[in-house]
């Protein structure tokens, strides 16, 4: 396993438009999760999945941004309606239940949003 | 309330020369996880190391070393002869026991460019 993977990298909008964005974690992880980074500063918790269940949501996540992890896999972050305020670093990461305070998060590289 | 501080906005150091990162964490409970990221121009977030509320004990694992000191709630890493590969952005973060998401709270971060 390479690890987690986001996709796109980068992603450009123009305001208004809807985007989406795809996260496939390490295979035997079943937590995952999603995280919203703005230039210079730390990443901020958006939502967590454990398998296909979405347990947690932060007050970050407005009604414009839904997320789905259908099989229990990868997952999808959906942002409507984009504005310039959405522009930032997302991140996904995943980490396996097995005493699951005492493991590691793994994250991937991002997906990199600009909204103009 | 849950807090992360990293006072440290960006070090400065010339190679070979030792850096420590400093890190105050804020939590009501007892049973708590602390880690440092490393966070490299790439943008991917890459586990350094680990430690939860009930192990004070410091460690050194190569180049790296921490001090955690619950009386004083902080958590400082330190690279020894620190090398331009270093140069990057530390998060520190924390999690919290009774939070069954397990999901991290990091600080702001502090960058760390390591001169030649």
């Amino acid at each position: 396993d390479t690890g987690v993977s986001q996709d796109p990298r980068h992603k450009i909008t123009k305001r208004g438009q809807n985007v989406t964005f795809r996260c496939d974690p390490i295979s035997e992880h079943n937590r995952l999760y999603w995280y919203r980074q703005t230039l210079g500063q730390g990443p901020e918790f958006l939502t967590y999945f454990q398998n296909e269940a979405q347990l947690e949501k932060s007050r970050l996540l407005s009604d414009r941004f839904s997320a789905e992890r259908p099989k229990g896999s990868f997952s999808t972050l959906e942002i409507q309606r984009t504005e310039q305020g959405d522009s930032a670093m997302y991140l996904c990461a995943s980490s396996s239940n097995e005493w699951a305070g005492d493991t590691e998060a793994f994250f991937g590289q991002g997906t990199r949003l600009t909204v103009v | 309330a849950q807090k992360v501080t990293q006072a440290q906005t960006e070090i400065s150091v010339v190679e070979k020369e030792d850096v420590t990162l400093d890190c105050v964490y804020e939590t009501r409970d007892t049973t708590y996880y602390l880690f440092w990221y490393k966070q490299p121009p790439s943008g991917e977030l890459v586990f350094l190391i680990r430690r939860n509320s009930f192990d004070e004990q410091n460690e050194i694992s190569g180049r790296y070393s921490w001090n955690f000191q619950k009386s004083t709630s902080s958590f400082n890493f330190t690279i020894t002869a620190s090398q331009v590969v270093d140069s990057a952005v530390y998060f520190c973060a924390l999690s919290e026991g009774r939070d069954s998401s397990y999901k991290l709270i990091f600080g702001s971060g502090t960058r760390l460019l390591v001169r030649p």
